[in-house]
This record gives structure tokens, sequence and C-alpha cells, in this order.
């Protein structure tokens, strides 16, 4: 059975950092791209990036480069999100997924809320 | 980036109606190496993930219902619903893989008349 299983949200202060996990299983987490998207409250899903099976390389959409970085730990099946100088905006639901010709793969959400 | 552009935005419709929803993007996601459209759709339920229903404009994932039909070709989609069930009351997303970053439509909301 696939899982991806998301942590590290919550509460954060405007401006703070926070990084979130995605720890995955039932299938070989170093054989294939992996990204990140959001939902904002209420709102449509947002691309942030994704990132190469080895690591080496990344995409973002432009409005999430320099802000948020996307990694991965092959040995711990384990994909991660930056997110720093966070924002009200940045208030969302964040998926990770499997970055398939599409996702057939998504965890169930962690939400983060930037709030004063 | 490439938009999409989906509509309507909602629609009510009740069971056994065939549904259409309309996904546009701003350039053609046809590569013509393959021939194959970069364009996916998903369902999404309130409170749950999204879910892929169809990849390559046209292929339907395993297990998902033959009622979900997608068609179309280098900037025009379709999703069609032949013939809408109760659980299909969700929100529709297009999304395009041709070229990153990726990008979604709006959804199309679907509700009970």
């Amino acid at each position: 059975e696939v899982k991806l299983v998301e942590s590290g949200g919550g509460l954060v202060l405007p401006g703070a950092s926070l990084k979130l996990s995605c720890i995955v299983s039932g299938f070989t987490f170093s054989d294939y791209w992996m990204r990140w998207v959001r939902q904002a409250p209420g709102k449509g899903l947002e691309f942030i990036g994704e990132i190469k099976p080895d690591g080496s390389k990344t995409n973002y959409a432009p409005s999430m480069k320099g802000r948020f970085t996307i990694s991965r730990d092959n040995a711990k099946n384990t994909l991660y999100l930056q997110m720093s100088s966070v924002r009200s905006e940045d208030t969302a639901t964040y998926y990770c997924a499997r970055s398939d010709y599409g996702s057939p793969y998504w965890g169930q959400g962690v939400m983060v809320t930037v709030s004063s | 980036d490439i938009v999409m552009t989906q509509t309507p935005s909602s629609q009510a419709v009740s069971a056994g109606e065939k549904v259409t929803m309309s996904c546009k993007s701003s350039q053609s996601l046809l590569y013509s190496e393959n021939k194959k459209n970069y364009l996916a759709w998903y369902q999404q339920k309130p409170g749950q993930s999204p879910k892929l229903l169809i990849s390559w404009a046209s292929t339907r994932e395993s297990g998902v219902p033959d009622r979900f039909i997608g068609s179309g070709s280098g900037t025009d989609f379709t999703l069609t619903i032949s013939s809408v069930q109760a659980e299909d009351l969700a929100v529709y997303y297009c999304e395009q893989y041709y070229d990153t970053p990726y990008t979604f439509g709006a959804g199309t909301k679907l509700e009970l008349k």
C-alpha cells in the first residue's frame, strides 16, 4: 500500500521558518520525482515545486522560488519543504505527491497557519 | 507560465445527468514527438486530497469508473461524466504537466440541483 504522510505543520509567526516532512512507503522513493502542492483555505491547487529522484535538480513555481526549498533524503524515504520568511498568504494545506505524469499518489496534507 | 482556464466554475446537476466541463490552456499541451497531451484531471471531495482520474488527457487511472471520459487535444479539453452519481459531487481540477511550473485550473465544482 502506498502511503505519504506529511508532518511539521502548525501555527507559525509571520517571518518565521518551518520545515515540512513527508515520509513515503509503498514504492521505491528513490525512483521518482516528488512534488509539493498547496491549497489555501477554500481555494484551488497551487504547484510549489518538484525534485528529481537523486535530488540533483529542482523546479519551482516562480512565486515560490527563493523562500521555499525542496530536498529529499532517499535513505529515509523522506521529502522535505523548507519554508522561510513565511507570510499570511502561505496559510494553506500542504500536500506532498509523487510527480509522475500527473500525481497518482498524494499525502493527506498538513495545515500551516501563518498568524501573529 | 501556462494558464489553465476551467469553465464553468460551478454546475448544479441531478443524478443521472450527463455533465461536461471545459479546460483550456494558454498554449498547446500536445508534444509533437510522442503525440501525447500533457493534461490531467483530478477530483477533490471536501476534506480529502485530490484524486487523479485521468492522465494524458484521456487515459483513466485504474479503478476510475468508465463514466469519467477525458477528451480533447492541443489547448481545448473536456471532462465528461456520462451519468452523474451522488458520489461524484466534488471539485474537478485540470492540470498541465507539459512544462514547469505545472499549473492547475481554478476548478469546477459540481453541486446537487
